[in-house]
């Protein structure tokens, strides 16, 4: 039973567009929720975060939504660019249960086209 | 500036021997996780500890082991490798009551 989905395995967009990714969770227990960026051959950086007492969090070009009701977020990413083109992967975790384990997604690799 | 280091990067073993791969980190967090992580798939958790002396075992735990001896360590053993284990690695670790993780660069384990 995977608790943390995310559906699209690839997604490409054009340089200064909006990119946007999708997140998917099961367990109504989560109440922090994170994306992670990672590089080949490297490993994930830590992006953007949100909590459940939240509905949006903004830094720079990156935006988390969150919509408990659906259990669904997603990341914005505007305008994109292309060292935007990594993996991304979106975890979730019941912090204050569990200190800061993390369930993780597959990851939606995101190419940037110049 | 503080980090956190794995060693080896790469490593090729045969099938049945035991493997150690190292984890290092100066961050001085309480938190640290193993992950592999799989073509097709994300990071799955192998063990996580909270502290000195605490592990527990994680999603896909069968065949690793660790132990946790002081805060900047913890070693990943797979007891007798097999051809299921071929993998990246990838070391974590966090402050206490942070969701926000701190990865290792990886290891490539290939197991012949």
């Amino acid at each position: 039973d995977q608790q943390v989905k995310q559906n699209s395995p690839s997604l490409s967009v054009q340089e200064g567009r909006i990119s946007i990714l999708n997140c998917d969770y099961t367990n109504s227990m989560f109440d922090y929720f994170l994306w992670y960026k990672k590089y080949p051959a490297e490993g994930p950086t830590f992006l953007i975060s949100i909590s459940s007492i939240k509905d949006k969090n903004e830094d720079g070009r990156f935006t988390v939504f969150l919509n408990k009701s659906a259990k669904h977020l997603s990341l914005h990413i505007v305008p994109s660019q292309p060292g935007d083109s990594a993996v991304y992967f979106c975890a979730a975790s019941q912090l204050w249960t569990n200190a800061g384990k993390s369930t993780f997604g597959d990851g939606t690799t995101l190419t940037v086209k110049p | 500036d503080a980090e956190i280091t794995q060693s080896p990067r790469h490593k090729i073993t045969e099938t049945g021997r035991q493997v150690t791969l190292a984890c290092h980190q100066t961050w001085n967090h309480n938190n640290m996780f193993w992950y592999r992580q799989d073509l097709g798939h994300g990071l799955r958790l192998i063990h996580y500890s909270y502290g000195v002396q605490d592990t527990n075992k994680g999603e896909v735990s069968d065949g690793y082991s660790v132990s946790r001896s002081n805060t900047e360590d913890l070693p990943l053993t797979l007891e007798s490798a097999a051809s299921s284990q071929t993998s990246v690695y990838f070391c974590a670790s966090s402050e206490f009551w942070k969701g926000e993780q701190y990865f290792g660069p990886g290891t490539r384990l290939t197991v012949t």
